[in-house]
């Protein structure tokens, strides 16, 4: 299993871009790399999910350099809503099994 | 429409009793999770079915014993409660037993005192 370092909390003001970057040296392959954000008393949402380079939805971006050993989290103008628990795993394709939430990265945003 | 529901949304009962937590899902998921999130926030897969059919089943006491009627529906019933059971747990569902976009539940949070 690919083991996932990411910071402990991070502080940001509303209407900032938020990187919130994911380090995964031992990589294997075959791993995807997902991400998923939890708010206080709820379970946790998807947020995105890639392979390699960039991939964006209607809530983020995802940064994947060609080594695939680490990958950033982009978060666009971030409201106090956005305030929450991100976590970032890394699994084999096919495999839910290997779905292991590490401890994530609490970002608040600040008015 | 909740697309994952559980029930009950909080559980406080006393060591030794038994109690059991149900997920019904709506989405039309072949499979379905059961995740625990302990007091450090740590959230670890305990079983999965597909189809309702166990799949994973993870160093899970055996006083743990999921059970799934259908494939909407997986309960977990939790015999002889102990202290250490106290946490929050999240029945999720997905597509399929490989997906990675799981849809989660509200979570039920069980006290044991």
């Amino acid at each position: 299993l690919a083991k996932t370092t990411q910071p402990i909390s991070m502080d940001s003001y509303e209407g900032q871009e938020v990187n919130i970057t994911c380090s995964h040296n031992n990589i294997a392959t075959n791993d995807y790399i997902t991400w998923y954000q939890q708010f206080p008393s709820q379970g946790p949402r998807f947020i995105i999910q890639g392979y390699k380079t960039k991939v964006t939805n209607e809530v983020a971006s995802l940064f994947i350099p060609a080594d695939r050993k680490s990958s950033t989290l982009s978060l666009p103008r971030v409201s106090l809503s956005d305030t929450a628990v991100y976590y970032c795993l890394v699994a084999p394709s096919g495999s839910a099994r290997q779905l292991t939430f590490g401890s994530g990265t609490q970002l608040t945003v600040l008015p | 429409d909740t697309a994952v529901s559980q029930t009950p949304k909080y559980l406080v009962t006393q060591m030794g009793n038994d109690k059991s937590i149900k997920c019904e899902q709506n989405l039309g998921h072949d499979t379905m999770y059961w995740y625990k999130q302990d007091s450090k926030k740590f959230l670890k897969i305990m079983f999965s079915y597909n189809n309702k059919e166990l799949i994973i089943n993870e160093t899970v006491p055996n006083r743990f014993s999921p059970k799934s009627p259908d494939k909407a529906h997986l309960n977990l019933h939790i015999n002889s409660l102990e202290l250490g059971d106290s946490a929050v747990y999240f029945c999720a569902s997905s597509q399929s037993s490989g997906s990675y976009e799981q849809y989660f539940g509200p979570g039920t949070r069980l006290t044991v005192t």
